[in-house]
């Protein structure tokens, strides 16, 4: 259990575009999800939280009208990188939490999105 | 704020070598302790966990201990195999938070 899918893998597109990313719970609902970034051989960089039906929180330095985030139903969150710039190509990562709060909690993780800017 | 250090790698080992990846960290309260492990081109998997002080997380022969009068926890295998090839990645989340601060990553090459 605890399956978390993204789709697409992988994407390449030109400047200029857009480029939308999926993000799912297969098997349990997730009220909050979490898109991350990964730059080559670095960690992870938390852009952004996703609240089922409500607005998305940005951490600090991501800019919320560049990356839109949708959190549509209990088991679908998206990430549109609009305007995409060959900057933005990165790995993509999104994530679910099943329990809210606690001390087991734990985040389930996505496979990631390869964004390639041309 | 919380944070996690890691040893910085590559770490390179032979097959059935013993591998020790050092963490320690930073943090108010008691946090949970996280290693992650991500195998190249994918996502991050759940490798094990400790929700507090002297509890041991194990799986697939990785094992890491939550010493809270070191703030440390290490991750050990006692024989690495070439398929353990990975970047693995301490992380911690704070009190009823489920958001974990990653630390920066290990980077483990085993040669057959």
């Amino acid at each position: 259990g605890a399956v978390v899918s993204q789709h697409p893998s992988r994407v390449i597109c030109k400047s200029g575009t857009s480029v939308k990313i999926e993000c799912r719970s297969l098997d349990f609902q997730a009220t909050t999800m979490f898109w991350y970034r990964q730059f080559p051989k670095q960690s992870l960089m938390l852009m952004a939280t996703s609240n089922e039906g409500s607005k998305a929180t940005y951490e600090q330095g991501v800019e919320k009208d560049k990356f839109l985030i949708n959190h549509a139903s209990l088991t679908l969150s998206t990430l549109t990188v609009t305007s995409a710039h060959p900057e933005d190509s990165s790995f993509y990562i999104c994530s679910a939490a099943r329990v809210a709060g606690g001390r087991d909690n734990e985040q389930f993780f996505g496979p990631g999105t390869r964004l390639t800017v041309l | 704020g919380d944070s996690v250090t890691q040893m910085e790698g590559p770490v390179t080992l032979s097959e059935e070598a013993f591998l020790t990846i050092n963490c320690t960290y930073t943090a108010t309260g008691y946090p949970s302790l996280f290693w992650y492990v991500q195998y190249p081109g994918e996502g991050l998997q759940l490798l094990l966990k400790a929700t507090k002080a002297d509890d041991k997380g194990s799986n697939k022969g990785f094992e890491a201990t939550y010493r809270k009068e070191t703030t440390s926890f290490h991750l050990e295998k006692g024989s690495v195999q070439v398929s353990d090839s990975a970047v693995y990645f301490c992380a911690l989340a704070s009190g009823g938070s489920y958001i974990p601060t990653f630390g920066r990553g290990t980077s483990l090459i085993v040669h057959p």
